[in-house]
């Protein structure tokens, strides 16, 4: 089955700094890749992803490169604020996240510091 | 329009007796999907339902079942409750299957297991 690796578990930046989240993934067949945010005490919230056709997709601060040769895929927020702070997960899916379901990496730790 | 629903938010049951949770879809969508997080082993896929029917089920013993309804509301139960099943029980709902469109997640059941 799929497997995703997700790096660092834990990332403290400065405001205004930029964060960078990297995964790995190993089932060459996967073609969608969501990115999810998780507040204490909520459910994730899907925030951005891409789909293997596409190697970059920007929304606002918010931007995911994708490089299916390598098999990773990288979040990207720039100008980071103190809200940005939560736990973010990759994941990753065969059939666009319905039928045989996401898999999601470990998840990071974002911590920003005013 | 509304988001998903799960009920109840928090549950407290002991060892051996079995539980059930409930997932209401965002108006609309027919996928409903289950996960079970944890800080161990993060977030796992359990199964997904679309039009009343199981679609695709992760790795996770037969204790674990589930149910769609015509409505597309979604229970899950799980039997014979042990320690480990203690965890955050995520629904989330998706317009289609296969690829049809992104998953939303509620907020979670969280089960402790005494």
């Amino acid at each position: 089955g799929e497997n995703v690796e997700q790096h660092p578990s834990t990332l403290s930046v400065q405001e205004g700094d930029s964060a960078v989240i990297k995964c790995t993934y190993s089932d060459s067949a996967s073609n969608y890749f969501p990115w999810y945010k998780q507040e204490l005490g909520k459910g994730p919230q899907l925030i951005i992803d891409i789909r293997s056709n596409v190697g970059e997709k920007k929304d606002q601060r918010i931007a995911v490169t994708l490089n299916k040769t390598a098999k990773h895929f990288s979040l990207h927020i720039t100008e980071t604020q103190p809200e940005d702070s939560a736990v973010y997960f990759c994941a990753a899916s065969r059939s666009g996240g319905g039928a045989d379901g996401l898999t999601f990496g470990k998840g990071t730790h974002l911590i920003i510091q005013p | 329009k509304a988001g998903v629903t799960q009920t109840p938010r928090y549950l407290i049951k002991t060892r051996g007796q079995q539980v059930t949770l409930s997932c209401s879809p965002i108006s609309g969508h027919r996928s409903v999907s289950w996960y079970q997080q944890t800080p161990g082993q993060g977030l796992q896929f359990l199964f997904e339902y679309f039009s009343e029917t199981q679609r695709n089920k992760g790795n996770f013993p037969g204790r674990f079942s589930g149910r769609q309804f015509s409505n597309s509301r979604s229970e899950m139960n799980v039997s014979t409750l042990e320690l480990g099943d203690s965890a955050l029980y995520l629904c989330a709902s998706s317009l289609g299957s296969g690829g049809q469109g992104e998953q939303f997640f509620g907020p979670g059941t969280r089960l402790t297991v005494l």
